[in-house]
């Protein structure tokens, strides 16, 4: 069975940095691509960003909102991925969901969501 | 960017009744589009990929259709259980994959 557990989150002020983890069991990890994708409270979806895997360089891609600011890493000796978020902004408000993605037409969707992290920026 | 929009933004449904669901893309993404349902304080699930392939485990109420710029997500016969928010995602044109803002399927 596939598992992806978040974890990390928490409440922060603006600026400062935060890491979250997700820890991938059930699946070959280090075979998927990965994303994360937040959802502001009541809001919609939000894709934040994509890591792809050894044969791919490990290759990055990031949403406009958060270019420059957050970093998406992977250990695949560990089944984890990670989302290390910087200046972080009160925008940046969320749950964020950890995915494992189906590579197709040189991109691909995500088929399993792990049950996300809060992550809260608040003065 | 491709700007996805669904509609309606709510749609009320008596259990059993059929119910359709309507993701437009602002330019054509072929088939590269799945659907997601999601419940509240849960993540969400995949349904529908490729526009009209269920994912495994996905009951057959559950069908999706079009290409290009105009997708539809019914529901045969609503059960308890399908009262949910459904979200369509394209993934033609990435970064990024947009996503709809959403349809919520509420009990009449």
């Amino acid at each position: 069975e596939v598992q992806l557990v978040e974890s990390g989150g928490g409440l922060v002020q603006p600026g400062e940095s935060l890491r979250l983890s997700c820890a991938a069991s059930g699946f070959t990890f280090s075979d998927h691509y990965m994303d994360w994708v937040r959802q502001a409270p009541g809001k919609g979806l939000e894709w934040v960003g994509r890591i792809r895997q050894k044969a791919k360089s490990y290759s990055t891609n990031y949403a406009a909102s958060v270019q420059g600011r957050f970093t998406i890493s992977r250990d695949d000796s560990k089944n984890s991925l990670y989302l290390h978020m910087n200046s972080l902004k009160i925008e940046d408000t969320a749950v964020y969901y950890c995915t494992r993605v189906v590579a197709v037409a040189g991109s691909g969707y995500s088929d399993y969501w792990g049950q996300g992290t809060l992550v809260t920026v608040s003065s | 960017e491709i700007v996805m929009t669904q509609s309606p933004a709510t749609l009320s449904v008596s259990p059993g009744e059929g119910a359709t669901l309507s993701c437009r893309a602002s330019q054509s993404v072929n088939t590269n589009l799945v659907w997601y349902q999601q419940k509240p304080g849960q993540a969400p699930r995949l349904l529908i990929y490729g526009a009209s392939t269920r994912a495994t485990g996905i009951p057959a109420r559950f069908s999706g259709s079009g290409s290009g710029t105009e997708f539809t997500l019914t529901i045969s016969s609503l059960q308890s259980e399908d009262f949910a928010v459904y979200y369509c995602q394209q993934y033609n044109n990435w970064p990024p994959g947009t996503f709809g803002q959403g349809t919520k399927v509420e009990i009449k």
